[in-house]
């Protein structure tokens, strides 16, 4: 089975600011790389997910991630964050699509 | 669409009893996934369909945890017998096999208390 580490539980950073959220999982063999962001009193929301190709992969609100898979990490940057994107940030990582295995989460508070 | 839906939204029940969720994922989804979170957790795979067919149940918690997806559309998640460890929120998600393949979308939930 798949297994998911999110080394940091919560992360205080001020607004502007970069952020790096770090997220390593067990298995070398082809999987899927994604992560979810919960608002507060929201639902969980993909924010962005690598199947193949490019290693580096981006969403609209100008998170990334970049897969390593000789190190099996997934980390989620964001070079300057906003008051909005407090959040409960997860990894999860799949076998194609079939099984998903989510991390711990990851707290980010973002102090104006 | 209106996005995947789940019923109740929350549900208050003695230990013993058993429980039933309904989902309604989005209508063209083929596949649907439940999930259990406990606070300070990250969503627990329990199960998951394609079209009526579950593919996986192994990682059902145990033998009083049930799902069903009979025709394809919408799903129950039934606890038997609950237990003060059954209770959490448990999550629903559904996702296409078209194109953008894999992306879930998850539905609010079912906060489960057994007391």
């Amino acid at each position: 089975a798949q297994s998911v580490t999110q080394l940091d539980s919560q992360v205080p950073v001020f607004e502007e600011a970069p952020v790096e959220l770090r997220c390593n999982y067990s298995s070398s063999v082809s999987v899927y790389l994604f992560w979810y962001v919960q608002y507060p009193n929201q639902g969980l929301q993909l924010l962005l997910k690598y199947l193949s190709g490019s290693t580096l992969v981006e969403s609209i609100n100008g998170f990334e991630a970049e897969f390593n898979k000789s190190q099996t990490s997934f980390h989620l940057r964001k070079p300057s964050v906003h008051i909005s994107d407090t959040a409960e940030y997860f990894c999860a990582v799949s076998d194609a699509g079939n099984q998903f295995y989510f991390g711990t989460g990851t707290s980010l508070t973002v102090i104006p | 669409d209106t996005g995947v839906s789940q019923d109740p939204r929350h549900k208050i029940t003695k230990r013993g009893q058993n429980v039933t969720f309904r989902c309604d994922p989005i209508s063209e989804h083929n596949r649907l996934y439940w999930y259990r979170q406990t606070l300070g957790q990250g969503p627990e795979f329990l199960t998951y369909f394609q079209n009526e067919a579950q593919l996986e149940k192994s990682r059902l918690l145990s033998d009083r945890f049930s799902a069903e997806r009979p025709k394809g559309s919408f799903s129950t998640l039934e606890i038997q017998r609950t237990e003060q460890g059954d209770s959490a929120m448990y999550l629903c998600a559904s996702s296409s096999r078209r194109p953008p393949k894999y992306e879930q979308y998850f539905g609010p939930g079912t906060r489960l208390t057994v007391t």
